[in-house]
């Protein structure tokens, strides 16, 4: 039972455009959200994180988008480089202790020169 | 500054073999953590530490045991080798928690 899940497991954009990454999640205990970034051959990298408190967390060019009633969140990145090209995984924990992180499958994303 | 150092990078096993992957953290980091990525799917824990001395289970813990003798070490121990163990395992570390954790490279293990 995939209490995360990452529906799309492919994106591509153009560079310069917006993309959109979205997460579903089955779990209403889950209280804090992470997005990871990860190219080939490295481990994860934190990228931005959202509280069940709020419903909107920017840093830069990334937006994390939380819908609490829906189980759904969303990553923004505007303008889209070529650099961002890689995986995006969801995670989510019952707390911002975070522990027990479950994560979602991926995404992988593709800008396009 | 390391960060977070796993070795070996690449190894193949043979059924029933053992071996122990290494973790090392340089960051003074409480908390550290074991997670395996299978081909398309996300990490799924295996165990975590939230000192020295302390360990626990995490969603899949079967068939690998861990030990946590310092701040800086977080090895795991694969007894028996199965085909089913081949993944890319990952070592994270934190301060507070696995929130904003930091990954090592990973570790590609194959059984065959």
């Amino acid at each position: 039972d995939q209490q995360v899940k990452q529906n799309s497991p492919s994106l591509s954009v153009q560079e310069g455009r917006i993309s959109i990454l979205n997460c579903d999640y089955t779990n209403s205990m889950f209280d804090y959200f992470l997005w990871y970034k990860k190219y080939p051959a490295e481990g994860p990298t934190f990228l931005i994180s959202i509280s069940s408190i709020k419903d909107k967390n920017e840093d830069g060019r990334f937006t994390v988008f939380l819908n609490k009633s829906a189980k759904h969140l969303s990553l923004h990145i505007v303008p889209s480089q070529p650099g961002d090209s890689a995986v995006y995984f969801c995670a989510a924990s019952v707390d911002n202790a975070g522990n027990m992180l479950t994560f979602g499958g991926g995404t992988r994303l593709m800008v396009k020169p | 500054n390391a960060g977070v150092t796993q070795t070996p990078k690449f190894r193949i096993l043979k059924i029933g073999q053992s071996m122990t992957l290494q973790c090392a953290q340089d960051m003074n980091h409480n908390y550290m953590y074991w997670y395996r990525q299978d081909p398309g799917m996300g990490l799924k824990l295996i165990y975590y530490s939230v000192g020295a001395g302390i360990t626990d289970k995490g969603e899949v813990p079967n068939g690998y045991n861990v030990s946590r003798s310092t701040t800086e070490d977080f090895p795991l121990r694969l007894e028996l080798a199965a085909p089913s163990q081949t993944s890319v395992y990952f070592c994270a570390s934190s301060f507070t928690g696995v929130g904003q954790a930091f990954f090592g490279q990973g570790t590609r293990l194959t059984v065959v």
